[in-house]
């Protein structure tokens, strides 16, 4: 079973930035915060990735909070292309037995 | 070019039917995986192979049997196709052994088993 809860849905108009929020309450110590998406009939996508500081890439930034029990994944300009399911998924870096568990993720629609 | 590349994109095939899909890196990873994305369009793990040996087998039918002819490869072959295993099937690569961490994904093959 997925270790976190996202909303099912969310709208964001073209140029605004996204806020999509993720709860990991159980989240452990060595536990990374990883998110993907995956646009309409295509593989996932890796974004980025974070353990306890905030983390920005060339696709997006990752918000942590302080106590780690949940996180906010933001897209500064979302445009049209940014439509797809997002998925927050809490894993360890490495390790035999620990899998990508990819839950239903939050449908991110970009309106014009 | 593609970094990790699935053929065929498409396959239609009867039931009873044996079915391969080849599944190509050239991130230079040692790991690679094959998932399954049903109707319902749950992402689950299938397999996992790190430098052409299993890692893990998730509780799949052993009619699903992955060959990794070197460590860029890892192909599916599929005996006796039901109806339950028509899917998209993805194929994934990653630096860094184990199940976790970054993942690279094929475009996928969407199986249709009728």
């Amino acid at each position: 079973d997925a270790k976190t809860t996202q909303p099912p849905s969310m709208d964001c108009a073209e140029g605004r930035a996204a806020n999509l929020p993720c709860n990991h309450s159980t989240i452990s110590g060595n536990e990374y915060v990883y998110w993907y998406r995956q646009i309409h009939s295509q593989g996932p996508q890796y974004i980025i990735h974070g353990l306890k500081n905030n983390e920005t890439n060339e696709m997006a930034s990752l918000i942590i909070t302080e106590d780690r029990k949940s996180s906010t994944l933001i897209l500064p300009h979302a445009t049209l292309r940014d439509t797809a399911v997002y998925y927050c998924i809490v894993t360890l870096l490495r390790g035999s037995n620990y899998k990508l568990t990819f839950g239903k993720g939050t449908l991110l629609t970009v309106n014009p | 070019d593609t970094a990790v590349s699935q053929t065929p994109k498409y396959l239609v095939t009867q039931m009873g039917n044996d079915k391969s899909i080849k599944c190509e890196q050239n991130l230079g990873h040692d790991t690679m995986y094959w998932y399954k994305q049903d109707s319902k369009k749950f992402l689950k793990i299938m397999f996992s192979y790190n430098n052409k040996e299993l890692i893990i087998n998730e509780t799949v039918p052993n009619r699903f049997s992955p060959k990794s002819p070197d460590k860029a490869h890892l192909n599916l072959h599929i005996n006796s196709l039901e109806l339950g295993d028509s899917a998209v099937y993805f194929c994934a690569s990653s630096p860094e052994p184990g199940l976790g961490g970054t993942q690279y994904f094929g475009p996928g093959t969407r199986l249709l088993v009728l």
